[in-house]
């Protein structure tokens, strides 16, 4: 139990379009998922943390208005790239605190986003 | 949230011990360690977590120090699907935040 999965797992978008990426809990509720981003041979940058039905938070330097969150429910997160650009190019990975009685939080499978 | 430090970077041979150290000189008694790895390519996967006793599970062993200061993975027979970057991270068990700071980690090579 206690499955997070992304999708789409892999992504490549023109310049200036919008992407979309995925964050489920297959299997349990998640209130609170958060958001990293992770550029090849670097750690994983903590982007935001997404609340279901209130407002996400953002790390100081990430901008919203480019990095939209959406928690609409118990199971799903979304992160949507506006006016994407090459340099938004990236891995982004959602995590979730796992069901009660877990101590541990659940990553996504990931989600590279290639922008041409 | 406090800080961890880890080598760069660790080698093995096939079949032999692991020990990945870290180092967290400022952890707070209510710290719980937490040790994920990634593989390439994928999400970080939960390997084991402690808060003062050694622990045990099926993936590894986890040793903390007395003193909490620092901590050792053993990896009791590594394997080539064990290479990966693995990351030691303390997550505050009073805060509820499962808000994971990730530090540099140890990227291990496993030797055929």
């Amino acid at each position: 139990g206690a499955v997070v999965s992304q999708h789409p797992s892999r992504v490549i978008c023109k310049s200036g379009t919008s992407v979309k990426i995925e964050c489920r809990s297959l299997d349990f509720q998640a209130t609170t998922m958060f958001w990293y981003r992770q550029f090849p041979k670097k750690s994983l940058m903590l982007m935001a943390t997404s609340n279901e039905g209130s407002k996400a938070t953002y790390e100081q330097g990430v901008e919203k208005d480019k990095f939209l969150i959406n928690h609409a429910s118990l199971t799903l997160s979304t992160l949507t790239v506006t006016s994407a650009h090459p340099e938004d190019s990236s891995f982004y990975i959602c995590s979730a605190r796992g069901p009660r009685g877990r101590t541990e939080a659940f990553f996504g499978q990931g989600t590279r986003l290639t922008v041409v | 949230d406090a800080k961890t430090t880890q080598p760069n970077s660790m080698e093995s041979n096939e079949e032999e011990p692991v020990h990945l150290p870290c180092n967290h000189s400022t952890i707070s008694g209510t710290d719980y360690i937490h040790w994920y790895r990634q593989l390439p390519s994928q999400g970080p996967e939960y390997v084991i977590h402690g808060l003062t006793s050694n622990v045990n599970n099926r993936m590894a062993s986890l040793a903390i120090a007395e003193d909490r200061k620092s901590s050792t993975l053993i990896l009791h027979r590594a394997t080539l699907r064990d290479a990966a970057v693995y990351y030691c991270i303390l997550r505050d068990a009073t805060s509820g935040t499962y808000k994971y700071i990730f530090g540099t980690g140890t990227r291990l090579k496993v030797l055929a």
